[in-house]
């Protein structure tokens, strides 16, 4: 089945505890991006990546972390977590970067930052 | 940029067709428009894409004018399965709006 899998789901953790969240898909897939959704803002992208070992930052990208060495994963990193990082994370694919090709999503990690 | 402007909440009730319009008056000659749907807790889903005039899938049709400048979204007989954020989409395919947040009444 094709699908994006971000693990965790959750985790409860305390401030500067670096933390990494990781994503996987299974689709080939050359795009690949993660976001934080906030009540009240959306959807706003944090990095993106069109390919391996190439990253851009996205909207919000302080105090975050990637990296692409294989097609397939991109981790999230925060290093120093920071109470205002709390929120919900969404992994997400596409066969490329251009507009054309939707975005598949995986399920989210909340993440709690006491 | 291509912003786009939808309604921020709709209500309707089971059984009925729902249309959702987005304005995107900056597209260019080359975005495409996208459509998402989110539930809560939950990535959002692609629902269904078009560039001009009508398109039809499973779940949902997208009608597109000639000038392009809006579309709508329409779902056929809508359930209370189907209460969830639709979020439009031109441009750059990441770059999410606020969406509109659909409530399906029984």
């Amino acid at each position: 089945e094709a699908q994006v899998t971000q693990n965790p789901r959750y985790l409860i953790t305390v401030t500067g505890k670096k933390l990494t969240v990781t994503c996987s898909q299974n689709m080939n897939h050359e795009y690949m991006s993660w976001y934080r959704q906030d009540p009240g803002l959306g959807l706003r992208q944090i990095y993106y990546s069109m390919n391996v070992e190439v990253t851009d930052k996205g909207d919000v990208p302080e105090g975050y972390k990637v990296s692409r060495k294989e097609k397939r994963n991109f981790p999230l990193i925060l290093e120093s977590p920071s109470p205002n990082q709390t929120s919900l994370y969404f992994c997400a694919s596409s066969l490329s970067g251009r507009d054309n090709q939707p975005q598949h999503f995986g399920d989210g990690t909340r993440l709690s930052i006491l | 940029l291509a912003k786009t402007t939808q309604p921020i909440s709709m209500d309707s009730y089971e059984g009925q067709e729902v249309n959702i319009t987005c304005s995107h008056n900056n597209i260019a000659t080359n975005d495409y428009i996208t459509w998402y749907q989110q539930f809560p807790s939950q990535g959002p889903r692609f629902i269904i894409q078009g560039y001009k005039t009508k398109v039809t899938n499973e779940v949902a049709s997208l009608f597109i004018p000639a000038d392009r400048k809006s579309s709508t979204l329409s779902l056929p007989r809508v359930s209370l399965s189907d209460t969830a954020v639709y979020y439009c989409l031109a441009w750059e395919n990441f770059v999410f709006g606020p969406g509109t947040r659909l409530s399906v009444l029984p």
